[in-house]
């Protein structure tokens, strides 16, 4: 089935920096969407992308569907300790086979204070 | 308005039992989706019913079986229990409204524990 390779796997930062991770994918994708999941709650809906090159953004977050349609990038600026979590990238593809979201396997952010 | 919700929110079984899970949708939301999490192989699609009929199916065995009523609510049914069932069971709803279809929301999970 169709794969997506998100990275990095996780991030240690400061609180204040800027973050970026990216996901790639073997296939076309006509769909990228964005969730980030707590501890013990379910993903939330951050960022949703339709158009090859469309960049999209949600306060400080701002995701671009990338223009070959085989990737996704999720930046987040001045991060802040709220912003801790398990950010996956999903996509949709146009190769047939399941209907549902692909998912990538998430990127761990941690904030140092 | 409403999120999506799930009971129970935590379940332990013993192996080769059955289990039911229940999903209520966002109100208006006809699509209903159903995820598998586990730490080794992530998210992954278990099927999805819209207008009570199953309209997608991931590769699981036919030991995961579900259905859709007609106020949209859902469940999946795990037949014949393993160890590697645990896991989180994520219900997720969306309209069924050109890309609007993609944007799932989910809710915060059944967690499964098989002994």
């Amino acid at each position: 089935g169709q794969q997506l390779n998100q990275s990095p796997q996780s991030m240690f930062i400061q609180e204040g920096e800027d973050v970026s991770m990216n996901c790639t994918s073997s296939s076309i994708f006509n769909t990228w969407l964005w969730y980030k999941q707590d501890p013990g709650e379910g993903p939330v809906l951050l960022i949703a992308l339709y158009k090859a090159g469309e960049l999209t953004s949600n306060g400080r977050l701002t995701a671009q569907f990338g223009i070959t349609r085989k990737d996704s990038f999720l930046n987040i600026s001045a991060s802040i300790p709220s912003d801790v979590g398990i950010y996956f990238c999903a996509g949709h593809s146009t190769g047939g086979g399941a209907d549902g979201l692909t998912f990538g396997k998430g990127t761990h952010l941690i904030i140092q204070p | 308005k409403a999120g999506v919700t799930q009971t129970p929110r935590y379940l332990i079984k013993t192996r080769g039992q059955q289990v039911t899970l229940s999903c209520s949708p966002i109100s208006g939301h006809r699509s209903v989706s159903w995820y598998q999490q586990t730490p080794g192989q992530g998210l992954q699609f278990l099927f999805e019913y819209f207008s009570e009929t199953q309209r997608n199916k991931g590769n699981f065995p036919g030991r995961f079986s579900g259905r859709q009523f007609s106020n949209s609510r859902s469940e999946m049914n795990v037949s014949t229990l393993e160890l590697g069932d645990s896991a989180l069971y994520l219900c997720a709803s969306s309209l069924n409204t050109g890309t609007l279809y993609y944007e799932q929301y989910f809710g915060p999970g059944t967690r499964l524990t098989v002994t």
